[in-house]
């Protein structure tokens, strides 16, 4: 039972143009929602999060958006490069233990 | 070096064997993670700890085990290997949890095959 869910297996976008990746979610106990990047033959790491209580938050060309009445989130990256293109992993958190993660999104920046 | 660390990178074993994978940090970070990767399934937690000695299921825990007598290092043991257990695993610790967010740190990834 997936209770992260990312249903767009991959995305391709040209350089400087914004990329959106989606999450949707069904566990109402998440406190809060990570995004992670992962290379090929590297482990994931961390890119942004966003509280349960928030409905958005911003870090340079990142912007997470969350709209808990949808159980969805999205990440917005703005310009893309061709730097951005990896995987990227939406998490949902439960308390201090667990993360639960979607199937991952795999960017495609084309220059 | 500083960080999270896995050995081996790769590993392939036979059915029915024992292997354990090695997970070592350098930050003195109280919790530790032992995730799995699979195609479709995204990266599901198979145990964690909180502190040394202190150890619970994830997800998946069916034929893990795991132990950490030193807060730096957190084994994951396959008993007795079974071809469903290819997979990449992946490390992770972070911080205790101290009412903001804290992210996890991954270290590279294990890729295991059984036959």
């Amino acid at each position: 039972d997936q209770q992260v869910k990312q249903n767009s297996p991959s995305l391709s976008v040209q350089e400087g143009r914004i990329s959106i990746l989606n999450c949707d979610y069904t566990n109402s106990m998440f406190d809060y929602f990570l995004w992670y990047k992962k290379y090929p033959a590297e482990g994931p790491t961390f890119l942004i999060s966003i509280s349960s209580i928030k409905d958005k938050n911003e870090d340079g060309r990142f912007t997470v958006f969350l709209n808990k009445s949808a159980k969805h989130l999205s990440l917005h990256i703005v310009p893309s490069q061709p730097g951005d293109s990896a995987v990227y992993f939406c998490a949902g958190r439960t308390g201090a233990n667990n993360l639960f993660f979607g199937t991952g999104t795999r960017l495609t920046v084309i220059p | 070096d500083a960080g999270i660390t896995q050995s081996p990178r790769y590993k392939i074993t036979e059915t029915g064997r024992q292997v354990t994978l090695m997970c070592h940090q350098t930050w003195s970070h109280s919790y530790m993670f032992w995730y799995r990767q699979d195609l479709g399934h995204g990266l599901r937690l198979i145990y964690y700890s909180a502190a040394a000695d202190i150890t619970d299921k994830g997800e998946v825990p069916d034929g893990y085990v795991v132990s950490r007598s030193k807060t730096e290092n957190f084994p994951l043991t396959l008993e007795s290997a079974t071809r469903s257990q290819t997979s990449v695993y992946f490390c992770a610790s972070r911080r205790p949890d101290r009412g903001t967010n804290t992210e996890a740190f991954f270290g590279q990834g294990t890729r295991l095959t059984v036959v």
